[in-house]
């Protein structure tokens, strides 16, 4: 099976520069989705097919992907982006929607 | 653009329980859909997706064989029947949309861009 490694927890200052990685196999060959999970609350994409952006998501989050890491970047953070944040793939071989554990955002 | 889960509750374990997904505001017809769970404290777990007309169906290693999605377009909605049903099967459900919106004619599966607000299953004696 596919498995996608993302750190337990990443801390950033507000308007500073929050980075969470995502790594597997070769998933630069792969199409990688960012979600953010607020508590209580059910999941929101904030990233797509690597780099694009849903309507409403503010342009200081984007991504990129290649080798073995994708990364979600969140520029000028605020206490609002405090959250879980969940990478996701779709992974051929076996025909399985995979997602990440998760990295907890904490704003400082 | 809405969807709203229906159906959870409390079932012993070896019991079975059937959840609904209703959408409204979109051409659910149109779209691939998913079922996604999320057990207490931990993270997203992908259970199934199925295909915008129902022809292709793929399961989560952990549920294929006890549970079945399926959907009636006529009715805009999406179901997932759960049989032999474990304690590890306590969860948060989710149903989510997949939109379809890769660069090719036709998408694997992909993005999932609305999401339910989740019906709570609890297996439990």
């Amino acid at each position: 099976s596919y498995v996608l490694t993302q750190p337990p927890s990443v801390s950033v200052a507000p308007g500073k520069t929050a980075r969470i990685t995502c790594g597997g196999n070769d998933i630069g060959t792969k199409s990688v989705h960012w979600y953010q999970q607020k508590p209580g609350q059910a999941p929101v994409l904030v990233i797509y097919y690597d780099n694009d952006r849903p309507s409403g998501i503010p342009e200081r989050f984007s991504g990129s992907n290649s080798g073995n890491t994708a990364t979600l970047t969140i520029s000028r953070v605020e206490a609002g982006d405090e959250a879980d944040y969940y990478c996701q793939v779709w992974h051929s071989s076996n025909n399985h929607v995979v997602f990440g554990g998760g990295t907890k955002l904490t704003v400082l | 653009v809405q969807l709203v889960e229906s159906g959870g509750g409390l079932v012993q374990p070896g019991g079975s329980l059937r959840l609904s997904c209703t959408a409204s505001g979109f051409t659910f017809s149109s779209f691939d859909m998913n079922w996604v769970r999320q057990a207490p404290g931990k993270g997203l777990e992908w259970v199934s997706y199925i295909s915008s007309s129902g022809d292709t169906i793929y399961y989560g290693d952990s549920v294929k064989g006890r549970f079945t999605v399926s959907r009636d377009n006529a009715k805009n909605s999406l179901y997932l029947q759960m049989n032999s049903l474990r304690a590890e099967d306590t969860a948060v459900y989710y149903c989510a949309r997949d939109p379809g919106d890769c660069s090719s004619t036709s998408c694997p599966p992909g993005d999932l861009d609305v999401w339910g607000q989740g019906t709570t299953v609890t297996v439990s004696s």
